[in-house]
């Protein structure tokens, strides 16, 4: 089985502009996690997708929002970056109810 | 505040030798904790998980102690191995989240040969 894939693996955007970052998660796995990881907070939840629907949110902004698709693919978006959305931005991918979650490779987003 | 803690940012094991990697907790509500090890450039792999009604779980070299009295967990390592050298993170999550793992800032273990 193919595991979760993220792309892309590397962005470089300005101060002020938006990103979106995508997910495509393990084959029969419907519900996709995204999760940012910074080396003072370490990794923190974002938020969850099940269904087309958001089932869990972390505590962020209203600028990161996320979604998902019938085939389960997920998308976040961040708009009006900061310097501080600086990340490693990743995404999970699980059975519905179970707690393992699988984790892809990771978008790094660098904010200048 | 930090609901998973890993006290400890780094440990280092010679190889052959048994690396304990600790995790302290504050939710009560928490039932069922995860190790992932995580190598630079790479998303966390999943390793080993427990669920709060047991107190051991092993699965080959790894095993998992809980203590919920405690409110502590370990990863026990044995032997341990050159290639185990990663960070390390706990994990927890409450029943009805799955979906939202909490996790520690991890530990970075190096194991020398």
């Amino acid at each position: 089985k193919a595991g979760v894939t993220q792309t892309p693996r590397y962005l470089i955007k300005t101060r002020g502009q938006q990103v979106t970052l995508s997910c495509s998660p393990i084959s029969g796995h419907r519900s996709v996690s995204w999760y940012q990881q910074t080396p003072g907070q370490g990794l923190q939840f974002l938020f969850e997708y099940f269904s087309e629907t958001q089932r869990n949110k972390g505590n962020f902004p209203g600028r990161f929002s996320g979604r998902q698709f019938s085939n389960s693919r997920s998308e976040m978006n961040v708009s009006t970056l900061e310097l501080g959305d600086s990340a490693l931005y990743l995404c999970a991918s699980s059975q519905l109810g179970e707690y393992e979650q699988y984790f892809g490779p990771g978008t790094r987003l660098t904010v200048t | 505040d930090q609901q998973v803690k890993q006290n400890s940012p780094s440990l280092s094991v010679q190889e052959g030798r048994i690396s304990i990697l600790n995790c302290d907790y504050t939710n009560s509500m928490f039932d069922y904790f995860l190790w992932y090890k995580k190598y630079p450039a790479e998303g966390p792999t999943f390793l080993i998980s427990i669920s709060s009604i047991k107190d051991k779980n092993e699965d080959g070299r790894f095993t998992v102690f809980l203590n919920k009295s405690a409110k502590h967990l370990s990863l026990h390592i044995v032997p341990s191995q050159p290639g185990d050298s990663a960070v390390y993170f706990c994990a927890a999550a409450t029943g009805g989240s799955q979906g939202n793992l909490i996790f520690g800032k991890g530990t970075k273990l190096s194991v020398k040969p």
